[in-house]
């Protein structure tokens, strides 16, 4: 069975202060990871995935195997980046196309 | 601008009274999918088309139902609604391919039980 794990619901911090946004996963065959971002009165889209390795609008992830996290990180916050964060899990190696999402972390930031 | 259309974003419907909620792309995708989302939670998925294939969850209940009668189009259909089935419920489509092809998301259509 797969589960994703993001164990903050509401994430505040100041306009400029580093950000770290968790997530952990389970998953017994090989994972692929990603971060959906969700800001006000828009839709649910694509942040980054872990297979490309970039950094999108300032933020990065490592999928961490070791740990089964994938946890998002910005060094300097923007009051921009304030959204709701899904991090969301596709089992590759199944061939399933769907995404299993975890419950979401709103992050605040504060001017 | 090709987008993922979904219809309407607010729906009313009795207790036990059949709803539609329909999901249109102007995408080409071939793959289709429907979550629900109640409040505070994560999007769960309920079902998704490749092409006219249809892949149901097993958890899913059968009192939720789709249709894809082409492939721009895709509802969802909701037999007797209940009050739990309140929830958002959000359209995706993706392209076919090797590996993961990210996910376009609708805006969603937001169901009320009375």
């Amino acid at each position: 069975a797969q589960r994703v794990t993001q164990p903050e619901k509401l994430l505040s911090v100041f306009k400029g202060a580093p950000v770290e946004l968790k997530c952990n996963y389970s998953y017994s065959g090989s994972p692929e990871l990603f971060w959906y971002v969700q800001y006000s009165r828009q839709r649910l889209q694509l942040l980054l995935r872990h297979i490309s390795r970039e950094s999108i609008k300032g933020f990065t992830a490592d999928l961490n195997k070791g740990e089964t996290s994938f946890h998002l990180k910005k060094p300097f916050a923007q009051e921009e980046d304030s959204a709701m964060y899904y991090c969301a899990l596709s089992g590759r190696d199944t061939g399933r196309r769907a995404l299993t999402f975890g419950s979401g972390t709103r992050l605040q930031v504060q001017p | 601008d090709a987008m993922v259309i979904q219809n309407p974003r607010y729906q009313v419907t009795q207790f036990g009274k059949p709803v539609t909620l329909s999901c249109s792309q102007t995408l080409n995708h071939n793959v289709m999918y429907w979550y629900q989302q109640k409040s505070s939670q994560a999007p769960k998925l309920l079902f998704h088309y490749y092409d006219k294939d249809f892949n149901n969850e097993a958890d899913t209940p059968d009192n939720f139902q789709s249709r894809r009668p082409n492939t721009s189009f895709c509802f969802l259909d909701i037999r007797s609604p209940g009050l739990g089935d309140a929830a958002m419920y959000l359209c995706a489509t993706s392209r076919p391919g090797q590996g993961y092809q990210p996910q376009h998301f609708g805006d969603g259509t937001r169901l009320s039980i009375l």
